[in-house]
C-alpha cells in the first residue's frame, strides 16, 4: 500500500532563514507526490506536485521540492521563510495510478518566527 | 473562478439528528471524494465517486452515505450522527484521468468543522 510520513509534527524557523519540512514516501510503482497547505480555518491549496521529469519541483509562494529516488524522499524547501509561510503542510501521494485518490501523511505545523 | 464549495462550513447537532452537507464543483469534475481531517491522523478518505451513479467506499466510510446523482454535486449525509464523527470534512474534486497529467491536480473546498454533541 502506498503511504507518506512526516517525521515532524512542528518546524520551527527563524524569518529569513531557509526552511525543509520532511517526507518520505513508500510506493509501489512510480511515485505521484504532492504538497498541501492549509492556513489557519481554510482548505488545502495545492502547493507543488512530483508526477515525473525533472527532480526538483518548484511551486507555489516560494516553495520548491525536491524528489529523491534513492532516499525516497519529496522534501519541501524555501530559501527564505516568511511569518506568513506559518501554516500546516501536508504531504500526499496518489493511491495508484488509475486513482485520483490521496493518501496523505499527519501533517506538519510550520512555525516562522519574527 | 474554479472553485469546491461546500455547506455549511459549521455545524453543531447532536447525536442522532440526520445532517447533509452539500458539496459542489464548477470544473466539470469526474471524480469527487469526501476526507475528514483529524489532528495526529492527516487527511482521510471517506468515500468517492468516479461518476455520476458510481460511488465508492473510502478508508473510514462507517457511518456515512453519498449520493452522485449530478456531475457537479456531492453531498455528504449522516444519517445518525455520533460524536466521533466530530472532524473538519473537506470535499475535494479533480478531473479523473487514469495517468496523471503536469495539469491535474485536486481542488478542495473550504471545509466543513462538525461538532456532535
Amino acid at each position: 500500500a502506498q503511504s507518506v510520513a512526516q517525521p515532524e509534527d512542528q518546524v520551527n524557523v527563524a524569518e529569513g532563514n531557509p526552511l525543509t519540512v520532511k517526507c518520505t514516501y513508500s510506493v509501489s510503482g512510480n511515485p505521484y507526490l504532492f504538497w498541501y497547505v492549509q492556513y489557519p480555518n481554510r482548505g488545502l491549496q495545492f502547493l507543488l506536485k512530483y508526477i515525473t521529469g525533472d527532480n526538483l519541483v518548484k511551486g507555489s509562494y516560494g516553495f520548491e521540492a525536491e524528489f529523491n529516488k534513492s532516499q525516497t524522499s519529496f522534501h519541501l524547501k524555501k530559501p527564505s521563510a516568511l511569518v506568513s509561510d506559518s501554516a500546516l503542510y501536508f504531504c500526499a501521494v496518489r493511491d495508484g495510478r488509475n486513482t485520483d485518490k490521496l493518501i496523505f501523511g499527519t501533517g506538519t505545523r510550520l512555525q516562522v518566527f519574527p | 473562478e474554479a472553485q469546491v464549495t461546500q455547506n455549511p462550513r459549521y455545524l453543531i447537532t447532536v447525536t442522532g439528528k440526520k445532517l447533509t452537507v452539500t458539496c459542489s464543483q464548477n470544473m466539470n469534475h469526474e471524480y469527487m471524494s469526501w476526507y475528514r481531517q483529524d489532528p495526529g491522523l492527516g487527511l482521510r478518505q471517506i468515500y468517492y465517486s468516479m461518476n455520476v451513479e458510481v460511488t465508492d467506499k473510502g478508508d473510514v466510510p462507517e457511518g456515512y452515505k453519498v449520493s452522485r446523482k449530478e456531475k457537479r454535486n456531492f453531498p455528504l449525509i449522516l444519517e445518525s450522527p455520533s460524536p466521533n464523527q466530530t472532524s473538519l470534512y473537506f470535499c475535494a474534486s479533480s478531473s479523473g484521468t487514469a495517468d496523471p497529467q503536469p495539469s491535474d491536480t485536486q481542488y478542495f473546498g473550504p471545509g466543513t468543522r462538525l461538532t456532535v454533541l
